[in-house]
């Protein structure tokens, strides 16, 4: 067990609509990541976010936004899915903010659009 | 473009066999680290490198990188079913925030 526990674990949705990951960091962590694993792309990073603050973004497409919230809990908004948008979605968190020291990943949460 | 190329893309062992990945990229890196992947699952974090020329084991894994911190490689030594999995190199290129990693090579380890 990583310390890192991401909800849903599972989620079908439809195109067109509308989901919100959730990811909670290990106690203490402050960095917190997202990626996007899928079988074409291999694993992607989306945006890193440290302390409440956005600190990188990657890949991460315009229908898709992220926060983090003061209890350092993180969602990632993923809106007018398409059929390509299913994936696997990690989250990981890292004490630190300008490096993904030791990051520690979550089981991730597979999502599917029909 | 693919920041860091893993290699081979797969691969099938017996039992006790001794095998090798490398991770290579075009440019420096700040930062190397390995993780192995359940089918599915979430990632474990196994080492990271630093310095060039820097070596870690654990167990039966041996990682290793060049001298010029472009190059990775990942030995396991006498490899068992449980070592079977993903395992994805990891890094910082040019000591950038954005975390990039590799194809990732697959695994399969036969009894």
């Amino acid at each position: 067990d990583s310390g890192v526990t991401q909800t849903p674990k599972h989620l079908i949705t439809a195109t067109g609509q509308r989901v919100t990951l959730r990811c909670s960091p290990r106690s203490g962590d402050l960095s917190v990541y997202w990626y996007q694993q899928s079988l074409d792309q291999g694993l992607q990073f989306l945006i890193q976010y440290y302390n409440g603050e956005e600190r990188a973004k990657g890949n991460i497409l315009e229908r898709f936004s992220a926060q983090q919230f003061p209890d350092l809990h993180s969602e990632l908004n993923l809106s007018s899915l398409e059929l390509g948008d299913s994936a696997l979605y990690f989250c990981a968190s890292s004490t630190r903010g300008n490096s993904n020291t030791e990051a520690f990943f979550g089981q991730g949460t597979r999502l599917t659009v029909v | 473009s693919q920041e860091l190329e893993q290699s081979p893309q797969s691969l099938i062992v017996q039992e006790g066999k001794n095998l090798t990945i490398n991770c290579t990229s075009s440019k420096t890196l700040y930062g190397l680290y390995w993780y192995k992947q359940k089918y599915g699952e979430g990632l474990i974090f196994l080492m990271m490198l630093q310095k060039g020329g820097e070596e870690k084991s654990h167990e039966k894994i041996t990682a290793k990188l060049d001298e010029k911190k472009q190059q990775s490689s990942l030995h396991i030594t006498a490899s068992q079913p449980s070592h079977a999995g993903i395992y994805l190199c990891g890094a910082d290129i040019n000591t950038g925030n954005q975390f990039y990693f590799g194809t990732g090579t697959s695994l399969t380890v036969i009894p």
